[in-house]
C-alpha cells in the first residue's frame, strides 16, 4: 500500500509566526501533488497545487522535493483564520486513486 | 455554485437498516468518489468511479456499493448498517484522474445506532 504520511500535530502558533509542514511519499512514480485545508466539520477544499519548481500564493509557498520524496508547506505571517488540518494529496499519475495524508493540524492562537 | 451535493446531510440509522447516500456533480467531471473520514484515520476511500460506467473498489469497499447511475450521480449504499459504519461520509468529483483537483461535497454525517 503506498504511504502518505504527516506529523499530525497539533502545531500551535502565535499570530505572526511562520509555520512549516512536511508530507513524505514512499512511491517514486507519484507525479502530483496537493494541499488541502479541512476546518472542523467541513470538507477537504484545495489550497494549492504543488509543482516541480515551487510556487507561492500570497503567505504560502509549497514546495516539492523528489529526491527526498516529500513535499513542504510554509504558511508565513500565520493568521488566526488559518486554524485548520492541512492535508497532503499524492497522485500516483495512470491512477485514479489520490492517496491521502491523515493531516497536519494548526492552531493560530492570539 | 452547487459543485458536488450531497444528501442527506445527517442520518441515524439502526442496526440492519439500509439507506442510500446520494451524490450528484455539476461540473460535468468524469470521476467520482466515495470516502469515509474517522477520527485519526484521515480520508479512507470507499469506492471510485473513473469514468461514467465504471466503478471499482477502494480501500474500504466492505459493506458498501455504489452505482454510477450518469455522468453528474454516484450513490453510496449500506444494505445493512453497522454500528463500524458510523462516521463522516464526502463525495467528491475531479475532471479526469490526471487533473486531481477534487472538489468535495459538503459531507453526510451517518450515526449508526
Amino acid at each position: 500500500r503506498k504511504e502518505v504520511e504527516q506529523d499530525p500535530g497539533p502545531f500551535n502558533v502565535p499570530e505572526g509566526a511562520t509555520v512549516a509542514f512536511n508530507c513524505t511519499y514512499s512511491n517514486s512514480a507519484s507525479q502530483s501533488f496537493f494541499w488541502y485545508r479541512q476546518d472542523c466539520r467541513k470538507e477537504p477544499k484545495l489550497l494549492m497545487s504543488v509543482y516541480s519548481s515551487g510556487n507561492e500564493d500570497g503567505r504560502f509557498t509549497a514546495q516539492l522535493n523528489r529526491a527526498s520524496q516529500y513535499i513542504s508547506l510554509l504558511i508565513r505571517d500565520s493568521k488566526l483564520s488559518d486554524s485548520a488540518t492541512y492535508l497532503c494529496v499524492v497522485n500516483e499519475g495512470g491512477s485514479y486513486i489520490p492517496t491521502f495524508g491523515r493531516g497536519t493540524s494548526l492552531i493560530v492562537h492570539p | 455554485n452547487a459543485g458536488v451535493t450531497q444528501t442527506p446531510k445527517f442520518q441515524v440509522l439502526k442496526t440492519g437498516q439500509s439507506m442510500t447516500l446520494q451524490c450528484a456533480q455539476d461540473m460535468n467531471h468524469n470521476s467520482m468518489y466515495w470516502y469515509r473520514q474517522d477520527p485519526g484515520m484521515g480520508l479512507r476511500l470507499i469506492y471510485y468511479s473513473a469514468s461514467e460506467g465504471t466503478t471499482d473498489k477502494g480501500e474500504v469497499p466492505n459493506g458498501y456499493n455504489v452505482s454510477r447511475l450518469n455522468k453528474r450521480e454516484f450513490s453510496l449504499r449500506l444494505e445493512s448498517a453497522a454500528p463500524s459504519q458510523t462516521s463522516v461520509y464526502f463525495c467528491a468529483s475531479s475532471e479526469e484522474f490526471e487533473k486531481n483537483t477534487i472538489y468535495f461535497g459538503e459531507g453526510s454525517w451517518l450515526t449508526v445506532v
